[in-house]
């Protein structure tokens, strides 16, 4: 079955620790992404790479990092940097139809740190 | 930069009734794409319907159809007949069709209820 995959499904961490979250796809998509989402947020762009060892920043990337060096895998690494880690991450990647980029979800990880 | 509003934080709607789920957005751009997507409570992001800004014609995909007001920049959605299964929250997103950016911007949400 084709699809997105993020491991693990909850994730735990104290304080200071870097932690990485893991997304794989078999879609043979070239775009992948990284959102956030918190209570009353809705998702909000943290990292995009639309080919393998390229990414840009999204809007809110501060104290995140990220590598693109194989297609199928966008792993994001959360740093101690990040003042509010404690929330739900979805990865996501896209192909383009006529109708747009759709993007297609993976069934997210929920961070908590303390 | 585009911006996307969902003014309406939570709906609740009887089985079999049919509700309609409010989003506007801000851009200035005349060529893009518009998506309702779903999250019901196992948290997976489930596209719901699209609709491209260059076709007139509102989309439909079975019991969900949208409202798309061009001028207005105003892009509804509604459930008809609406199941249990329909709870869930709803999120509205903007994409630009130029430039190569293949970006989402979202709203913030609307959580639907269904009362049997």
């Amino acid at each position: 079955d084709g699809g997105i995959t993020q491991s693990p499904k909850y994730l735990f961490r104290k304080e200071g620790q870097n932690v990485t979250l893991s997304c794989e796809q078999n879609l043979n998509h070239d775009a992948m992404y990284w959102y956030r989402q918190d209570p009353g947020q809705g998702l909000r762009l943290i990292y995009y790479s639309q080919i393998v060892n390229d990414f840009q920043k999204g809007d809110i990337a501060e104290g995140y990092s990220v590598s693109r060096e194989k297609k199928e895998s966008f792993p994001l690494t959360v740093t101690s940097a990040q003042k509010n880690p404690t929330a739900f991450y979805l990865c996501a990647s896209s192909i383009y139809l006529s109708t747009g980029y759709e993007q297609y979800f993976g069934p997210g990880t929920r961070l908590t740190v303390t | 930069a585009q911006t996307v509003t969902q003014s309406q934080p939570e709906m609740s709607v009887q089985e079999a009734e049919t509700v309609t789920l409010s989003c506007t957005y801000d851009t200035s751009e005349s060529d893009y794409y518009l998506f309702w997507y779903k999250q019901p409570p196992s948290r997976q992001m489930i596209l719901v319907i699209r609709q491209e800004a260059y076709k007139q014609q509102n989309a439909t995909e079975n019991r969900f159809s949208v409202n798309f007001q061009k001028a207005a920049k105003s892009f509804s959605l509604k459930i008809s007949d609406s199941q249990l299964g329909d709870a869930a929250m709803y999120f509205c997103a903007y994409q630009n069709r130029q430039g190569g950016s293949e970006k989402l911007v979202f709203g913030k949400g609307t959580k639907l209820t269904v009362n049997p």
